[in-house]
């Protein structure tokens, strides 16, 4: 069974840089799946971040491109995210998912997400 | 960019009503790239329909997912109390965008 699990810490200074990771389980990050980020802020809706292949090619979101930085590391089998210059606007659940269609050259609906976890951005 | 937009942004049902929610993108929607997902509160989200009208594994067939292009319909037959909950669309592919979302609540 797939399991994904977020983690970093739960409060970044404002124009700081939000760093979490989300380590996978009962599957190899290298089996031929895009592994992506999506947010949530608070009572609101979801947001797409960005995603990665184990080789290393990643797609992001346009609006959050140039302070969105994904990255995966094969002996850990985990990815991260980085997200510089954050704001309150930052304050979300950031959650970490799979998507499906394993080989494929597009990106898939995420079919295995993890629990998220709350990220809030003040001083 | 293609933007998504449900409606409506509340449906008051009772349990055992039809429920039918829209999913309207500013382009067409290339391959039918179109899921939809539940989410509850406190809890990540579920895929239920891909490629606009396939279930994901474990999905009831009280759930149904139609149309092409620009148009989207999630149906729910037969409301169960577990499926009170808010529901997103999202268009896949090249790039992502989720749409609004619609809540589904208890009448």
């Amino acid at each position: 069974q797939v399991q994904l699990q977020e983690s970093g810490p739960g409060l970044v200074k404002p124009s700081e840089t939000l760093s979490l990771t989300c380590a996978v389980s009962g599957s190899s990050i290298s089996s031929g799946y895009y592994w992506g980020w999506i947010r949530q802020p608070p009572g609101k809706g979801l947001e797409w971040i960005g995603s990665i292949f184990h080789s290393g090619r990643t797609y992001y979101y346009p609006s959050l491109k140039s302070r969105a930085s994904i990255s995966v590391d094969t002996p850990k089998n985990q990815i991260s995210l980085k997200l510089s210059s954050v704001t309150a606007a930052d304050t979300a659940v950031y959650y970490c998912a799979r998507h499906g269609g394993k080989y494929s050259s597009s990106l898939y609906a995420f079919d295995i997400w993890g629990q998220g976890t709350m990220v809030t951005v003040s001083s | 960019e293609i933007v998504l937009t449900q409606s409506p942004g509340t449906l008051s049902l009772s349990p055992g009503e039809r429920a039918t929610l829209s999913c309207r993108a500013s382009q067409s929607v290339a391959s039918s790239y179109l899921a939809w997902y539940q989410q509850k509160p406190g809890q990540a989200p579920r895929l239920l329909i891909y490629g606009a009208s396939d279930r994901a594994n474990g999905i009831p067939d009280r759930f149904s997912g139609s149309g092409s292009g620009t148009d989207f319909t999630l149906t729910i037959s037969r409301l169960e109390p577990e499926d009170f909950a808010v529901y997103y669309c999202q268009r896949y592919g090249s790039s992502l965008t989720f749409g609004g979302g619609t809540k589904v609540e208890i009448k």
